[in-house]
């Protein structure tokens, strides 16, 4: 089985400007996870999708928004970026909700100049 | 709010020494998994442990759950250069079912 794929993989970015990160999850998983990863804050759950629909969000600004779509696939997007957004940006995809096991991608690395 | 303490947050051992990293909660837990990344890669699964005083062995690493359910460790025995990196747990608890993420223990292994 192929494993989480995201894409872009890396990506430089100008304050103020948005961005749109797409996440592929292993087939047959139809819940995915966004977290944030910065250096020293570990990884910041950011939201949950599980059937197109967010089950769970974490405590980010309302510039942070997702998607996902019938194919289980989803997109996150940051609008009006700051520079305090650069960070790596994982997705992780399971079986199911909650507390399955986490299959993460390789992630996207976002900069903000 | 649930939180998760991660203890220490940084190790550094010579080859061959033994090492753990220790998960605490302020709630009981349904479960807690670890996970281990790599410098420059993205979190593995390594563990899932559910049961009170559960004890699981995977070769050289040895992951407990405590009676009470809030507390963790892992533990490297005689670790090896190849055990370099930052190993995770997350804790399930709570009616929304969302993994808590504790902030990592970051391993380096002297040669």
């Amino acid at each position: 089985k192929a494993g989480v794929t995201q894409t872009p993989r890396y990506l430089i970015k100008t304050r103020g400007q948005q961005v749109t990160l797409s996440c592929s999850p292993i087939s047959g998983h139809r819940s995915v996870s966004w977290y944030q990863q910065t250096p020293g804050q570990g990884l910041q759950f950011l939201f949950e999708y599980f059937s197109e629909t967010q089950r769970n969000k974490g405590n980010f600004p309302g510039r942070f928004s997702g998607r996902q779509f019938s194919n289980s696939r989803s997109e996150m997007n940051v609008s009006t970026l700051e520079l305090g957004d650069s960070a790596l940006y994982l997705c992780a995809s399971s079986r199911g909700l909650g507390y399955n096991e986490q299959f993460f991608g390789p992630g996207t690395r976002l900069t903000v100049l | 709010g649930q939180q998760v303490m991660q203890i220490p947050q940084y190790q550094h051992v010579q080859e061959g020494e033994d090492f753990t990293t220790y998960c605490n909660s302020s709630t009981t837990l349904s479960n807690i998994q670890w996970y281990k990344q790599r410098p420059g890669g993205h979190p593995v699964f390594l563990i899932q442990l559910v049961k009170s005083g559960e004890v699981k062995k995977q070769k050289r690493l040895t992951f407990q759950f405590g009676e009470a359910k809030k507390n963790s460790s892992l533990h490297i025995t005689a670790t090896q250069t190849t055990d370099v990196g930052t190993y995770f747990c997350a804790e399930g608890a709570g009616n929304n079912r969302k993994l808590i993420w504790g902030l990592g223990t970051s391993l380096a292994v002297n040669p």
